[in-house]
C-alpha cells in the first residue's frame, strides 16, 4: 500500500528566501507524482505533474524533481514571496491498486515579509 | 468554465441527521472523485467514479456513507445517520481521462460539523 510522507509540517521562512520541501513515497511502481497548493479554506490548485519518465518540472518559480528509485521528490520555490504561504501537498498515482491517488499531509508553509 | 461547484459550502447538522453533499463536475470531465480532510488523518479518498460508475468505494468508512452519480453532471455523497466523527471538509474532485493519469481539479469543499 502506498504510503506518502511530507517532512517538515510546517516552514517559516523570511520573504526572498529560496526553499525546498521534501516528499516521499514507499512505493516507485509510480505513474505520476503531483503538487498541490491549498490556501486556507480553499480547495487544491494543482501546481506540477511530473510523469514517472520524467525527472522534473518547471512552472515560473517553482521546480519539482522526481527521483523514483529513492523513492523522493522535491518542490523547490525560488525567492519565495508572501503570497506563497499555503499549505502544499504531494500525491503519488501507484500503477498497482485502486486509489488513484495518495497524499501525503502536507507541509504549512509561511512566508514573512 | 466555473471549475467543479459543491454545495452547500458550510452544514451544520445534530448527530442522527442525513446530511447529502452535492458536486458538479468541469463539464467533460469523465471521472469524479470524493475525499475527506481531517487534521488527524489529512486527504483520504472515500470513493470515485469514471463514467458515472463507482469503480472503488473501498474508502468509505461505513454503511452509513453512500454516493451516486446519475449523470455525467451530477453526484451526491450521503451520510445516514451523520456521527459527530464525520466532521471533516469533503472535497469533490474531477479529471478528464482518468486513463491517462490526468490532473484532478477541487472544488471548494464543504466543511461538515455535526453536533
Amino acid at each position: 500500500k502506498q504510503e506518502v510522507t511530507q517532512i517538515p509540517a510546517a516552514l517559516s521562512v523570511p520573504e526572498g528566501e529560496n526553499l525546498v520541501l521534501n516528499c516521499s513515497f514507499t512505493d516507485s511502481a509510480i505513474y505520476n507524482l503531483q503538487w498541490f497548493r491549498q490556501d486556507p479554506g480553499k480547495g487544491l490548485t494543482s501546481l506540477l505533474l511530473i510523469q514517472s519518465s520524467q525527472r522534473e518540472q518547471t512552472s515560473g518559480r517553482l521546480n519539482a524533481s522526481l527521483d523514483k528509485s529513492s523513492g523522493r521528490s522535491t518542490l523547490y520555490i525560488a525567492a519565495s514571496q508572501p503570497g506563497d504561504s499555503a499549505t502544499y501537498l504531494c500525491a503519488a498515482m501507484s500503477l498497482s491498486g485502486n486509489t488513484p491517488l495518495v497524499f501525503g499531509k502536507g507541509t504549512r508553509l509561511s512566508v514573512i515579509a | 468554465d466555473a471549475g467543479v461547484i459543491q454545495s452547500p459550502r458550510h452544514e451544520v447538522t445534530e448527530m442522527g441527521q442525513e446530511v447529502t453533499l452535492r458536486c458538479k463536475p468541469i463539464s467533460g470531465h469523465n471521472s469524479l472523485f470524493w475525499y475527506r480532510q481531517t487534521m488527524m488523518r489529512g486527504l483520504e479518498l472515500l470513493i470515485y467514479f469514471n463514467n458515472n460508475v463507482p469503480i472503488d468505494d473501498s474508502g468509505m468508512p461505513e454503511d452509513r456513507f453512500s454516493a451516486k452519480m446519475p449523470n455525467a453532471s451530477f453526484s451526491t455523497l450521503k451520510i445516514q445517520p451523520s456521527e459527530p466523527r464525520d466532521s471533516a471538509v469533503y472535497f469533490c474532485a474531477s479529471s478528464l481521462y482518468y486513463e491517462r493519469q490526468e490532473t484532478q481539479y477541487f472544488g471548494p469543499g464543504t466543511r461538515l460539523l455535526v453536533l
